[in-house]
């Protein structure tokens, strides 16, 4: 079946430090891709997406490509904030199925 | 406005209560899920609901009982509560179901932490 494997956290860096999160998946045919976000007592929130090869997706200075010949979707921004601390979770949409990561944690100081 | 709203916030009960959370959403959707948390943040799909049918239903025990009376709202009620049920329970919803090749975005609720000493 569809999994999907993430760096164990908690990350920890300092402002203005460049962030990776390393995520990768398996999965059968083609699916899409996310990172979700969840700040501290709140739900999840969509970060980004890409829905094939070689698509990036962004926001917030937040990027991520989708690579098909690693299987991977690592998440990247080049000056971290104390307010992306947070909890972000890789997913990987199938036909029929959404897999979720274990999330990783981030902790920025400033 | 809260989009998805859940109540409680928490929940603290003791083993073979029987409880229920309750969600809420205004967006208009006629999708809605509910997934679980456990403590090592691992998230998994519980039920989804589109047009107040069950369409999904994992692999969850039947004490766990998913109930919509509309659109709206998908309360989830839990018989004879055990130890393994603390976690946190979030509900969802989408404008369509988000199966199939196209992507629905999810929209997330605060979360419910359950605790059963």
């Amino acid at each position: 079946g569809d999994s999907v494997t993430q760096m164990e956290g908690p990350v920890t860096l300092s402002e203005e430090a460049f962030l990776t999160i390393n995520c990768t998946y398996t999965a059968t045919g083609y699916p899409s891709l996310f990172w979700y976000v969840q700040y501290p007592g709140e739900g999840l929130q969509l970060l980004l997406k890409a829905t094939k090869a070689d698509d990036k997706g962004s926001n917030k200075g937040f990027e991520a490509t989708y690579r098909k010949e690693t299987t991977s979707f690592h998440l990247e921004k080049g000056s971290v904030q104390v307010s992306d601390s947070a909890v972000y979770f890789c997913a990987l949409k199938g036909y029929s199925t959404l897999t979720f990561g274990k999330g990783t944690m981030l902790l920025v100081s400033p | 406005d809260t989009a998805v709203s859940q109540t409680p916030k928490y929940l603290v009960t003791q083993m073979g209560n029987d409880k229920s959370i309750k969600c809420e959403q205004n967006l208009g959707h006629d999708t809605m899920y509910w997934y679980k948390q456990d403590s090592k943040k691992f998230l998994k799909i519980m039920f989804s609901y589109n047009n107040k049918e069950l369409i999904i239903n994992e692999t969850v025990p039947n004490r766990f009982s998913p109930k919509s009376p509309d659109k709206a709202h998908l309360n989830l009620h839990i018989n004879s509560l055990e130890l393994g049920d603390s976690a946190v329970y979030f509900c969802a919803s989408s404008q369509g179901w988000w199966g199939g090749h196209s992507f629905i975005e999810q929209f997330f609720g605060p979360g419910t932490r359950l605790t059963v000493l």
